[in-house]
């Protein structure tokens, strides 16, 4: 299963509201994970089963979608969310992840 | 609290072997699942293989079959990647990764290691 997320880079400002999207070869139900990852560091679960935050992830984070179609939404940028965004599918192994979205200052 | 911490990378020759380690402390490690995913220098991040909590059930990407072996030793909260035959696109930072659940399937990864770095060149 593929996944292909868009934009591949995204400049903004603090305070924006940011949409990432992740569209997978073939149907996932909901079984898609969003994740995050700074520079150095692994990769942190924000989003699982398409729209479950994560304990501890704040709440301007939020996932939707189902099917072959999902997205990460944050509704207003902080300065620390500024990093790159990767979906994982969860349906089948091997467990595919997106190609990731680097999210930049504008 | 859940660690995980890898070890064993390393610069190799091309065509070399090594042996990754991921110690495992603040959890049931015997109850859970494992994972291996690697991540090339400024690319994205690659699942390489899955193994079950008794070692029945054992996966791989199909970039690695037949010249990576995953293992566990529940006893000594260990997972291992036995990494033979290795070429330059193995290059990477590889983590070890816990899924959030143990029962059924379709878990995401909730706890990654720091990384340990191979590097494959001559």
């Amino acid at each position: 299963i593929q996944l292909t997320q868009s934009p591949s880079s995204l400049s903004a400002s603090v305070g924006d509201r940011v949409t990432i999207t992740c569209r997978a070869s073939q149907g996932i139900s909901s079984s898609l994970a969003w994740y995050q990852q700074k520079p150095g560091k692994a990769p942190k679960l924000l989003i699982y089963a398409a729209s479950t935050l994560q304990s501890g992830v704040p709440s301007r984070f939020s996932g939707s979608g189902s099917g072959t179609d999902f997205t990460l939404t944050i509704s207003s940028l902080q300065p620390e969310d500024f990093a790159t965004y990767y979906c994982q599918q969860l349906n089948s192994y091997p467990y595919t992840f997106g190609q990731g979205t680097k999210l930049e200052i504008k | 609290e859940v660690q995980l911490v890898e070890s064993g990378g390393g610069l190799v020759q091309p065509g070399g072997s090594l042996r990754l380690s991921c110690a495992a402390s603040g959890f049931t490690f015997s109850i859970y699942s494992m994972n291996w995913v690697r991540q090339a220098p400024g690319k994205g991040l690659e699942w390489v293989s899955y193994i079950s909590s008794s070692s029945s059930t054992i996966y791989y990407a199909d970039s690695v079959k037949g010249r990576f072996t995953i293992s566990r030793d529940n006893a000594k909260n260990s997972l291992y990647l036995q990494m033979n035959s290795l070429r330059a696109g193995d290059t990477a930072v590889y983590y070890c990764a816990r899924p959030l659940g143990t029962m059924g399937s379709s878990w995401p990864f909730d706890y990654w290691g720091q990384g340990t770095l191979v590097t494959v060149s001559s």
